[in-house]
């Protein structure tokens, strides 16, 4: 299976400061991951797709100006959170798959506290 | 829309025993399924996919899936207090990249 290392494990930011998280598929060439968003309690929620060299594709109701994805290599995605509100407070989770039918393989998410 | 629902528990369950977790779907073009455990505060990790209609075994672990009735269960025998976890349960459509997941079933097994 891929190797996926997301960094870093835990942040925590000022209200309107931004963050940004890495993403990399450490044995595995991406073209394609996907980052999640998962609040307690809740299942995980897709935000976005993020394409290497193109846009990524953002799930609908999230704001494409406020979680700035860049997939600039095979091997590294990064979202960055801009403005952030205590309400972006979440688990954020990236995932590698390397096919149409196989499983889903995560990064160890980021644990964001906005205060 | 496709939808994935599991009970949210927790299920209780003492250990040694069976613990079985349940998932049903709405998408009748669900091909591929997936169980995941997730520890508190942990990204999920695989425990079992399944793909054809019946059981499929892995150690203490056995997926179900009934297609018709389109559900989709995991068993885990001889539980153990290091199985306690959420278990989320995903389904994919044929040819597609992105896994529908449940909101998972919290699993608390007591010595």
């Amino acid at each position: 299976g891929a190797v996926v290392s997301q960094h870093p494990s835990r942040v925590i930011c000022k209200s309107g400061t931004s963050v940004k998280i890495e993403c990399r598929s450490l044995d595995f060439q991406a073209t394609t991951m996907f980052w999640y968003r998962q609040f307690p309690k809740q299942s995980l929620m897709l935000m976005a797709t993020s394409n290497e060299g193109s846009k990524a594709t953002y799930e609908q109701g999230v704001e494409k100006d406020k979680f700035l994805i860049n997939h600039a290599s095979l091997t590294l995605s990064t979202l960055t959170v801009t403005s952030a509100h205590p309400e972006d407070s979440s688990f954020y989770i990236c995932s590698v798959m390397m096919g149409m039918n196989t499983e889903a393989f995560f990064g160890q998410g980021t644990r964001l506290t906005v205060v | 829309q496709k939808e994935v629902e599991q009970n949210s528990g927790p299920l209780s369950v003492p250990e040694g025993a069976i613990a079985s977790l349940n998932c049903t779907y709405s998408d009748r073009g669900s091909q591929s399924f997936f169980w995941y455990r997730q520890y508190s505060g942990k990204s999920p990790e695989l425990i079992m996919f399944i793909y054809s209609n019946g059981d499929k075994e892995d150690g203490r672990f056995t997926a179900q899936l009934n297609k018709a009735s389109q559900y989709v269960s995991l068993l885990i025998r001889d539980s153990q207090p290091s199985d306690s976890a959420t278990y989320l349960c995903a389904v994919k459509a044929g040819g597609s990249y992105i896994p529908t997941f449940g909101r998972g079933t919290s699993l608390i097994v007591h010595p």
